[in-house]
């Protein structure tokens, strides 16, 4: 096990619904990322933050978006969901840089369904 | 109906021998490369890495070869036992040292008794 932990583990909602994913963090890292896989296809990712900011973020539309707690915890919220945002969501931590160490460690994700 | 994406490539293995998996990775400003393993219903299980001034690196039963000329990632495992079964993914670095990283599409290992 990793250290990261996700919940819930599986998600079921309808198009247009709203829907709120959380992580948390490895003791110690303070640098969330999160990714989305869709069925048989590798993570894509979506944004990263650190130390509460957003810092960097992928091909994904506004309606997906983040938060990153004072204790490194992150939450991933997606509005106006859609058929396509069926997908397992994954979230990875690492230590910040200055670190020796880029390994990031990832959760066992959450699985969506939108119906 | 069909679904998409579910046509991973599959390499079929029998138990003992050596697997070699590959993958063209696309940036060539891309500095550090990682495998990971994940099995079904768990996330990505990192494997080894290399970063691009190596060409290669080993572990524990596994070994990784880069060849930035052909931007070219390889990841060679001995012995492959059915614990070994799984998708294996390559990711490289998108261009920064924060790890935000660019998956390949995987390989589907399947360990034959």
């Amino acid at each position: 096990e990793t250290g990261v932990t996700q919940s819930p583990t599986h998600l079921i909602k309808t198009r247009g619904q709203q829907v709120t994913l959380r992580c948390s963090s490895q003791s110690g890292h303070n640098t969330v990322s999160w990714y989305q896989q869709a069925l048989g296809q590798g993570p894509q990712f979506i944004f990263q933050y650190y130390r509460e900011e957003e810092n960097g973020r992928g091909n994904f539309p506004p309606r997906f978006s983040g938060l990153q707690f004072p204790n490194y915890s992150s939450e991933l919220n997606v509005n106006a969901l859609e058929l396509d945002d069926s997908a397992l969501y994954l979230c990875a931590s690492r230590p910040g840089p200055g670190n020796s160490s880029d390994e990031q460690f990832f959760g066992p994700g959450t699985r969506l369904t939108v119906l | 109906g069909e679904s998409v994406g579910l046509h991973l490539p599959t390499l079929s293995v029998q138990e003992g021998d050596n697997s070699i998996i590959n993958c063209a990775y696309s940036n060539s400003a891309s500095d550090y490369f990682i495998w990971y393993k994940q099995e079904s219903g768990k996330g990505p299980q990192f494997i080894i890495d290399i970063r691009s001034n190596m060409d290669k690196r080993q572990g524990q039963r596994v070994t990784v070869l880069l060849n930035k000329t052909v931007k070219h990632l390889s990841l060679q495992i001995a012995a492959t036992q059915p614990g070994d079964s799984a998708v294996y993914f390559c990711a490289e670095n998108l261009g920064d040292s924060w790890g935000k990283l660019q998956f390949g599409a995987g390989t589907q290992v399947v360990v034959t008794p």
